[in-house]
């Protein structure tokens, strides 16, 4: 089954510190991840994808296929980086949307 | 900022009313999606429509019902609700209806049923 988990529902760090967001997945074939944040009163928009292979606001995330995740990381966060992220998985099959996570909220304080 | 803009942002119905929910983008893309988020689930989605024909229908309940008259306006007609249909509604758009394509999301539509 096509799957994914965001283990965490709320994590909180102090600005500054180091940032990882959790996100596994499964599906057998070679999927497509990407990362949707939401801040405080906006719309979802995309973060990241992880072909882009980009850094975004200072995330970056990693593909691991031997341990199927898709982590998002910040060496140093910032109070502005304070949101809910999704991590979502996009099925390498024509016509399939995008399979999202329950979510991660992202509290940082000062 | 032309996007995908949702109306109203704010809606609040009984449950014996009928309401509709009007999603436009402007972005030229030829799918559009409805998504319900609810405070402890995933966001679930509902419809999708590619090129106007609904290619996907999530086992959402018959009292939603969507329509899209074209590739740029998406509709979500509401009858006879249910309390734990109050939720966040999201459309979102996407260049074509295949192949992981990154998705456009609206501030959504937050419905609350009494």
């Amino acid at each position: 089954a096509q799957r994914v988990t965001q283990p965490e529902k709320l994590l909180s760090v102090f600005k500054g510190a180091p940032v990882e967001l959790k996100c596994n997945y499964s599906y057998s074939g070679s999927p497509e991840l990407f990362w949707y944040v939401q801040y405080s009163r906006q719309r979802l928009q995309l973060l990241l994808r992880h072909i882009s292979r980009e850094s975004i606001k200072g995330f970056t995330a990693d593909l691991n296929k031997g341990e199927t995740s898709f982590h998002l990381k910040k060496p140093f966060a910032q109070e502005e980086d304070s949101a809910m992220y999704y991590c979502a998985l996009g099925p390498n099959q024509a016509g399939t949307a995008l399979i999202f996570g329950k979510g991660t909220t992202l509290s940082v304080s000062s | 900022e032309t996007g995908v803009t949702q109306t109203p942002r704010h809606l609040v119905m009984g449950m014996t009313n009928k309401k509709s929910l009007k999603c436009e983008q402007h972005l030229g893309h030829n799918a559009m999606y409805w998504y319900k988020q609810s405070a402890k689930k995933p966001l679930e989605l509902m419809f999708v429509y590619s090129l106007e024909e609904r290619v996907e229908n999530n086992s959402v309940p018959s009292r939603f019902s969507p329509e899209c008259p074209n590739s740029s306006h998406l509709f979500l007609h509401l009858h006879t609700l249910q309390p734990e249909d109050s939720a966040l509604y999201l459309c979102a758009s996407s260049q074509e209806w295949e192949m992981n394509q990154p998705q456009h999301f609206g501030d959504g539509t937050r419905l609350s049923i009494l």
